[in-house]
């Protein structure tokens, strides 16, 4: 049981260039979520999903898109990476709202623009 | 701004002793309160929960403490093992929300 998979796991790119981040689940689970993590800040929601064709912006929406064509796929997308977005990006999906059921989470991908 | 506040970033703890970890947070909607874990490499995992209705949860050497009224809570970890050293993130959500506001994380080293 794979549970929620991300790929790539490192990532290192040019200021400028696009990268999609993909999230894979096998839970079944309607919602799935995109985190970043960054040194003092905890965890920031970017966007999210309540079910398949739907997403929502989170916190810190500014720079990124997501899409939910299949339900045990999230896609993350940067169209134009800045520095700012350097940072670890954690996917998690969860099988109710995140108040009544625990979150699981990938293992992150750690992505670096130069 | 954040909502979830950690204010201790780290805490180092012998083993066999009490670990506390405390959290405040200033938004009074806030009434579903939890604790993840993490250790390096890997995601955060789901630790213990606590809703307002309550005061006291407890699930084996980790209970969590909720003060409604000081929009504290605190975990509790007893006796502190080597395995509970990790970065533990305190979180809050608004019932039927879909978002949890997390804070900065608490890293605790367990000394043997």
């Amino acid at each position: 049981n794979a549970g929620v998979t991300q790929t790539p796991k490192f990532r290192v790119l040019k200021t400028g260039q696009s990268m999609t981040l993909l999230c894979a689940q096998d839970m079944n689970h309607e919602y799935m979520y995109w985190y970043r993590q960054d040194p003092g800040m905890g965890l920031r929601l970017i966007h999210y999903s309540v079910g398949e064709g739907t997403t929502a912006k989170g916190e810190v929406p500014d720079g990124y898109n997501v899409s939910r064509l299949k339900k045990q796929n999230f896609l993350l997308g940067l169209e134009s990476a800045a520095p700012s977005q350097t940072s670890v990006y954690f996917c998690a999906s969860s099988y109710s709202p995140a108040a009544y059921s625990p979150l699981h989470f990938g293992n992150g991908t750690r992505l670096t623009v130069t | 701004d954040q909502q979830v506040k950690q204010n201790s970033p780290s805490l180092s703890v012998q083993e066999g002793r009490i670990s506390i970890l405390n959290c405040d947070y200033t938004n009074s909607m806030f009434d579903y309160f939890l604790w993840y874990k993490k250790y390096p490499a890997e995601g955060p995992t789901f630790l213990i929960s606590i809703s307002s209705i309550k005061d006291k949860n407890e699930d084996g050497r980790f209970t969590v403490f909720l003060n409604k009224s000081a929009k504290h809570l605190s975990l509790h970890i007893v006796p502190s093992q080597p395995g509970d050293s990790a970065v533990y993130f305190c979180a809050a959500s608004v019932s039927g929300d879909y978002k949890l506001s997390f804070g900065a994380g608490t890293t605790v080293t367990v000394r043997a």
